[in-house]
């Protein structure tokens, strides 16, 4: 069974740092692209990050761009996602998501999400 | 602010046929696949159509999906309760390198 289960979340002040982490399970972590999506309050979905498998190619939206970075290890079967410089507008739930059985970098199966509240 | 266009709202009866729209670009839909997520909310997002018109295992076959130049749609037939949600379209945009969801449609069954 596919798992994916995402911690770090919590209330931070304005300008400062979180680091979220997702554990994976049930699929072979390091051959599928991985995801960070958020839900604001009363907003839509809004995509965050892209990390390719095993070459690790990343990618940004505008809005992270130059404060959150992504990374994964794949030895421990786990995504990260670095927040620095964090602002009121990057309150939201965010989740984690996995392109298996695809291989493709669109999300496909995603965990339940951890809620970042910043706030002072 | 999305790049993809959805109607904020569509509904039916139970048994009906709904469909939403999914408006994008050539660097969005008119290049990429479509993709299609249901969200209950308080709950994590679900795949319903991957590579526009393609159903993962599960999703019952009264989802469908399809693509046609820069537009996408979603239709859901034989309308059920369970299936008052709010539906995003998505696709990769190679003009933003990234992933773009579209602005969301909330589903209510009548």
């Amino acid at each position: 069974e596919v798992q994916l289960l995402e911690s770090g979340g919590g209330l931070v002040q304005p300008g400062g740092s979180l680091r979220l982490s997702c554990a994976a399970s049930g699929f072979t972590f390091s051959s599928y692209a991985m995801t960070w999506v958020r839900l604001a309050p009363g907003k839509g979905l809004e995509w965050v990050s892209t990390i390719s498998d095993s070459v690790g190619s990343t990618y940004y939206a505008d809005s992270v761009k130059g404060r959150f970075t992504i990374s994964r290890d794949n030895s421990k079967n786990t995504l990260y996602l670095q927040m620095n410089s964090l602002r009121a507008e990057d309150t939201a739930v965010y989740y984690c998501a996995t392109s298996y059985p695809f291989y493709d970098r669109e999300p496909s199966y995603w965990g339940q999400g951890t809620l970042v509240t910043v706030s002072s | 602010q999305s790049v993809l266009t959805q109607p904020p709202s569509a509904s039916g009866t139970p048994g009906q046929r709904v469909a939403i729209s999914c408006s994008g670009s050539s660097s969005n839909i008119g290049t990429n696949y479509a993709y299609w997520y249901q969200q209950v909310p308080g709950t994590a997002p679900k795949l319903l159509i991957y590579r526009n018109n393609q159903r993962p295992s599960g999703v019952p076959g009264r989802f469908s999906g399809s693509k046609s130049g820069t537009s996408a749609s979603l239709a859901i037939s034989g309308l059920r309760s369970e299936d008052e949600a709010d539906y995003y379209c998505a696709a990769w945009d190679d003009r933003l390198s990234g992933y773009v969801f579209g602005t969301g449609t909330k589903v209510t069954v009548l």
